[in-house]
């Protein structure tokens, strides 16, 4: 079955605590992206990527670290948690970069950071 | 002023009517507009896709797109209990693959 799969799907953490929200996906995507989902503000994106080793920020990139070494994996990386970054984090993916839209998402990492 | 808008609902109506969901957009460039559904607990998952103006039908679901008025609609005719449900619309904003999107409408549809 075609999807994208985030680990884990709920974290309760503490302030300054590393963590890494996984993602891997599949159907051999080439443009991977993450979003976080907040009431009020909707989905923005962090960070992407449009192919192994080619990463960018999004629009709220602060905060978060990116890796892609293998063209399935798009690891989120939050260094020193801060409470501010409690949100419902979302993976997504499509086939390649141009392809305007069609982004497949995963179930969503609910994260809290007290 | 947000590139792309959206009017949070909620919004509840019988089973059997016609639904309009709409959207506002500031920035003209990048012509794709998107509606996504997401159900509680689960991720965005693309329902209609458009490119420029005009309507695209899908079953019982149209897209209309006026770039006069920078306006997105969604209808949902005969809507029923399942497409009960938060509908977020999108637009690209940038290069290869940015999307931005609205805040969503929560939808129900009761029996």
């Amino acid at each position: 079955e075609a999807q994208v799969t985030q680990n884990p799907r709920y974290l309760i953490t503490v302030t300054g605590k590393k963590l890494t929200v996984t993602c891997s996906q599949n159907m051999n995507h080439e443009y991977m992206s993450w979003y976080r989902q907040d009431p009020g503000l909707g989905l923005r994106q962090i960070y992407y990527s449009m192919n192994v080793e080619v990463t960018d920020k999004g629009d709220v990139p602060e905060g978060y670290k990116v890796s892609r070494k293998e063209k399935r994996n798009f690891p989120l990386i939050l260094e020193s948690p801060s409470p501010n970054q409690t949100s419902l984090y979302f993976c997504a993916s499509s086939l390649t970069s141009s392809t305007a839209g069609e982004l497949f998402f995963g179930e969503g990492s609910r994260l809290t950071v007290l | 002023q947000k590139e792309v808008e959206q009017d949070p609902g909620p919004l509840s109506v019988p089973e059997g009517a016609i639904v309009s969901l709409n959207c506002t957009y500031s920035n003209s460039a990048f012509q794709y507009f998107m509606w996504y559904r997401q159900y509680s607990r689960k991720g965005p998952e693309l329902l209609m896709y458009t490119y420029s103006s005009g309507n695209k039908e899908d079953g019982r679901f149209t897209a209309q797109v006026d770039k006069s008025s920078k306006y997105i609609s969604l209808f949902i005719r005969d809507s029923q209990p399942s497409d009960s449900a938060t509908y977020l619309c999108a637009k690209k904003t940038g290069g290869g693959n940015k999307l931005t999107f609205g805040t969503g409408t929560q939808l129900k549809v009761e029996l």
